[in-house]
């Protein structure tokens, strides 16, 4: 069974620091994992997918990353800014929990200005 | 159309009455999901449909939730004597198909609140 971790749960730091968000996962059979961004009272919003056959994508000031045989992918964020606050999904579609996206529980994220 | 659209954005009930949620999907996603988050919660999966083959019905909290998707149009969610646990944000995605190497776009989610 699919379970994904996220840690830190929330997280502060002063803008124009980069930082680093966790995700973890105890199935590496994965078809893709998927970075969102959720704002406070709003949908999610799809950041990055990372394919299973894929190391890493970058888009912007974002990069994630994917390492399969140790579970585990990492959100950088890069020059961070007030805006990017908000909370941070990771989730994977896997053989291993069939038709459901299993989703981390997320990090709070704030930049202080 | 451009994106997964949720109607209505958000719905105010009072308790005993039901409700349904309608889901829009991306032309041509064979896939659907329905989630709930509930306040400061994570997201609890629902139900999911794949093109014409039986729905997973495995997360819907009770029998009082039901949806209906016919082929790959549009999805209702409905919640029959809603209580007060079920206010929660109600989103919905859509994926071009379950088990490749795409991702899923998400609805702006339908906002419950029962009183």
């Amino acid at each position: 069974k699919q379970e994904v971790t996220q840690i830190p749960a929330a997280l502060s730091v002063p803008e124009g620091e980069n930082l680093v968000l966790n995700c973890s996962f105890t199935d590496s059979a994965i078809y893709n994992l998927q970075w969102f961004r959720q704002d406070p009272g709003k949908g999610l919003t799809s950041l990055l997918l990372i394919q299973s056959s894929q190391r890493e994508q970058t888009s912007g000031r974002l990069n994630a990353s994917l390492d399969k045989s140790s579970g585990r992918s990492t959100l950088y964020i890069a020059a961070s800014q007030p805006g990017d606050s908000a909370t941070y999904l990771c989730a994977v579609s896997s053989y291993s929990s069939a038709s459901k996206i299993i989703f981390g529980s997320g990090t709070r994220l704030s930049i202080r200005p | 159309g451009a994106g997964v659209s949720q109607s209505p954005s958000n719905k105010v009930t009072e308790k005993g009455k039901d409700v349904e949620l309608r889901c829009d999907p991306i032309s041509g996603h064979t896939a659907l999901y329905w989630y709930r988050q509930r306040l400061g919660q994570g997201l609890e999966f629902l139900i999911y449909f794949q093109g014409n083959s039986a729905p997973d019905k495995s997360g819907l909290p009770s029998d009082r939730f039901s949806a209906e998707r016919t082929g790959e149009s549009v999805s209702t969610l409905t919640i029959q004597r809603t209580q007060q646990e079920d206010s929660a944000v109600y989103l919905c995605a859509s994926s071009l198909s379950y088990g490749t190497a795409l991702g899923c776009t998400f609805g702006s989610g339908t906002r419950l609140t029962v009183v």
